[in-house]
């Protein structure tokens, strides 16, 4: 079964250093999400991407995130610098041509840890 | 406001029970759709069914049922027969303003703040 690839699984870092999520969208997605959970609660949208273009970023803090989908196929988020507010859940989630339910298919997700 | 309102912060039911997780949305929209995911312990949104807001009949997908209410803006989530399996954070979740099947635009999902689901044995 196709499935939304993510890395790393589980990453600790230190307030102030640089850290990158990596997400491999099933095969022909054309959009893209990442989401953030915080513990305790619902993942919140960071940013949309259809094939390489942002179409959704408003709740990105662009002072220290970033995103970018190159090719249109797998996209790479960003942050720097680490925040300790930034633990969380980064969940990456993609779509097929839209049709019936627009389901979203989501990755097992990178979990982060800043110390 | 909220869009999305879960009140169950956790349940406990016994196995094999029925359940209900409520789910309250708040649009203007006329085009919607909602749904609800499973998240287990692992961490992975697992999708489990989706209610579009023209739809006339409430969905089904094997033993998950939605109760949609839509002059009450509700969209309860039913798992009959529960297992021990079921036990996970549910999510009810929210895309607005799309002609569903057009595509393009932000179209994210809206998610809830969930409920945690314990099925004892």
């Amino acid at each position: 079964e196709a499935e939304v690839a993510q890395s790393p699984r589980y990453k600790i870092t230190e307030k102030s250093q640089a850290v990158a999520f990596w997400c491999d969208p099933i095969s022909g997605h054309a959009t893209l999400y990442w989401y953030r959970q915080i513990l305790g609660q619902g993942p919140e949208l960071l940013v949309q991407f259809q094939d390489e273009s942002v179409v959704d970023d408003s709740q990105l803090p662009k002072d220290r995130f970033s995103a970018e989908r190159l090719k249109g196929v797998d996209s790479t988020l960003k942050i720097q610098p680490a925040e300790l507010g930034d633990s969380a859940m980064y969940l990456c989630a993609s779509r097929g041509a839209p049709s019936g339910a627009n389901v979203l298919t989501f990755g097992a997700g990178s979990r982060l840890t800043v110390l | 406001a909220q869009k999305i309102t879960q009140t169950q912060p956790g349940m406990f039911v016994q196995e094999k029970e029925a359940v209900t997780l409520d789910c309250t949305y708040d649009t203007s929209d006329q085009s919607y759709g909602l749904f609800w995911y499973k998240q287990p312990s692992s961490g992975e949104m697992i999708f489990l069914i989706y209610q579009g807001s023209y739809d006339e009949q409430n969905a089904t997908e094997g033993r998950y049922s939605l109760n949609f209410q839509k002059a009450r803006k509700s969209a309860n989530l039913v798992i009959s027969a529960s297992q021990l399996g079921d036990s996970a954070m549910y999510f009810c979740a929210m895309r607005e303003g799309k002609v569903l099947g057009s595509g393009g635009g932000a179209d994210g999902l809206t998610f809830g703040k969930g409920t945690h689901l314990i099925i004892q044995p």
